[in-house]
């Protein structure tokens, strides 16, 4: 059984970048048949698709948040990790890493218990 | 800019059944979107409930379906129990590596 763990500080100052880890135990990050993906929750409100990324490196933003995302992936960990640029207030949320199973299916067969990062200063 | 539409709230009695949709803010819900359906209680993560349209996850007791209804993707719940009241929240995949989550629906069994 996959299982996926968000790990950060749950606290960042505004405008500085909120940066978080996935790690994935149970399952090889490198398998071909899925993407690591990252979703948030604003408190309060729904589910928000941030992006993902192959293990091979092809990354997927939403366009909403593009130009301040990063996703990469560490193969040898069996890790991967955001980081979101320029945060505000607007940014705290429960960050969420799951795995998003492609070829066909494509669905989010397996979630992180999701971290709260509070933008404060 | 592309919206997923789901009912903000809905009530079913215990033992009842209950259908709710997930939309598209223009143009109609085929399987092509593989639509996939979530339940998320409060402070806890989503759990994975039904993927490509009617596919159950495991574990996902019978009572959960999937199908397109219309122009939409639904969610049935036949003989609803107390802890079916959660958030339900759809994801259409749009192609081209976009995913897009619907607003959730409150359901609240009572």
């Amino acid at each position: 059984q996959v299982q996926l763990q968000e790990s950060g500080p749950g606290l960042v100052k505004p405008s500085q970048t909120l940066s978080l880890t996935c790690t994935v135990s149970g399952g090889s990050i490198s398998s071909g048949a899925y993407y690591c993906s990252w979703i948030r929750q604003h408190p309060g409100k729904g589910l928000e698709w941030i992006g993902y990324i192959y293990y091979s490196g092809s990354t997927y933003y939403n366009p909403s948040l593009k130009s301040r995302i990063t996703i990469s992936v560490d193969t040898s960990e069996n890790q991967f990790s955001l980081k979101l640029s320029s945060v505000t207030a607007a940014d705290t949320a429960v960050y969420y890493c799951a795995r998003w199973r492609r070829d066909g299916y494509n669905y989010f067969d397996s979630w992180g218990q999701g971290t709260l990062v509070t933008v404060s200063s | 800019q592309t919206v997923v539409t789901q009912e903000p709230s809905f009530s079913v009695s215990p033992g009842g059944t209950v259908t709710l949709t997930c939309g598209l803010s223009s143009g109609s819900v085929s399987t092509s979107y593989y639509p996939s359906w979530y339940q998320q209680t409060p402070g806890q993560a989503p759990r994975t409930l039904i993927y490509s349209t009617n596919i159950r996850s495991s574990g996902v007791p019978d009572r959960f379906s999937g199908s397109i209804l219309g122009n939409k993707a639904a969610l049935t719940i036949t003989g609803a129990q107390a802890d079916d009241e959660s958030d339900y929240y759809c994801v259409l995949y749009m192609g081209s590596g976009i995913s897009v989550f619907g607003g959730g629906t409150k359901l609240t069994v009572l």
